[in-house]
């Protein structure tokens, strides 16, 4: 089983729309969990963290399930420029060095 | 600011021949971490370096691998010999100690084709 499991997709929704990404982890010992953002042969970038109270930013909302072992990623009135891969990153120590990436969802936002 | 940068951005060889990317971390970064991403396999880590000793290097695929940091600001993976099977895209990342953010920063990555 892979330490971080991700649904691959792809998702395809047309733009306005709510869409939500799950991730599960395997290891109940992680710390620290990440949401990345990765375009179309373009390097990883972080999106936002996930708090164990939930955290919202703008349109996007991360929750934690610790008693489930998942993370989610909600994205709310969806634009054209959502359209990339969701990496859900799982740290096993709280720190940076221990990233551990899932493969990723691939969005696909319709005009 | 000069994010973490790589070279060459592409390189297409021919199987058995020597590949060395390079990458130059952000300055004051102190981690260092080279990441392979495949279709199939996503993206794994390599290795990763600390003050430029090098601290885990379980995710090196095999012997024809080798990676080195001599100094803060350089660091080369090699491939010796290469193989179709490592044809990927080599991401290299950095971040800063004592900021647990979770945000490495990557290069724009080296895509690799092995014919």
């Amino acid at each position: 089983r892979k330490e971080v499991e991700q649904d691959p997709g792809p998702f395809n929704v047309p733009e306005g729309a709510t869409v939500a990404f799950n991730c599960t982890y395997s290891n109940s010992a992680s710390q620290s969990f990440f949401w990345y953002r990765q375009d179309c042969r373009k390097e990883p970038k972080l999106l936002m963290s996930v708090y164990s109270s939930g955290n919202e930013d703008g349109r996007f909302t991360a929750q934690l399930n610790r008693a489930s072992q998942y993370i989610s990623l909600l994205i709310r009135d969806s634009k054209l420029s959502d359209s990339a891969t969701y990496l859900c990153v799982v740290t096993s120590s709280g720190s940076a060095r221990q990233l551990t990436f899932g493969s990723g969802t691939q969005l696909t936002v319709l005009p | 600011d000069a994010g973490v940068i790589q070279s060459p951005r592409h390189e297409v060889t021919e199987m058995g021949q020597e590949v060395t990317l390079r990458c130059k971390p952000i300055s004051g970064h102190d981690y260092l971490f080279w990441y392979r991403q495949t279709m199939m396999r996503g993206l794994e880590l390599l290795i990763y370096f600390n003050n430029n000793v090098p601290i885990d290097d379980s995710g090196m695929p095999e012997d024809r691998f080798s990676a080195k940091m001599p100094n803060a600001s350089f660091s080369t993976l090699k491939i010796q010999p290469s193989e179709p099977r490592d044809s990927a895209v080599y991401f290299c990342a950095s971040i800063m100690s004592g900021l647990n953010t979770g945000e490495l920063f990557f290069g724009e990555g080296s895509r690799l084709t092995v014919l």
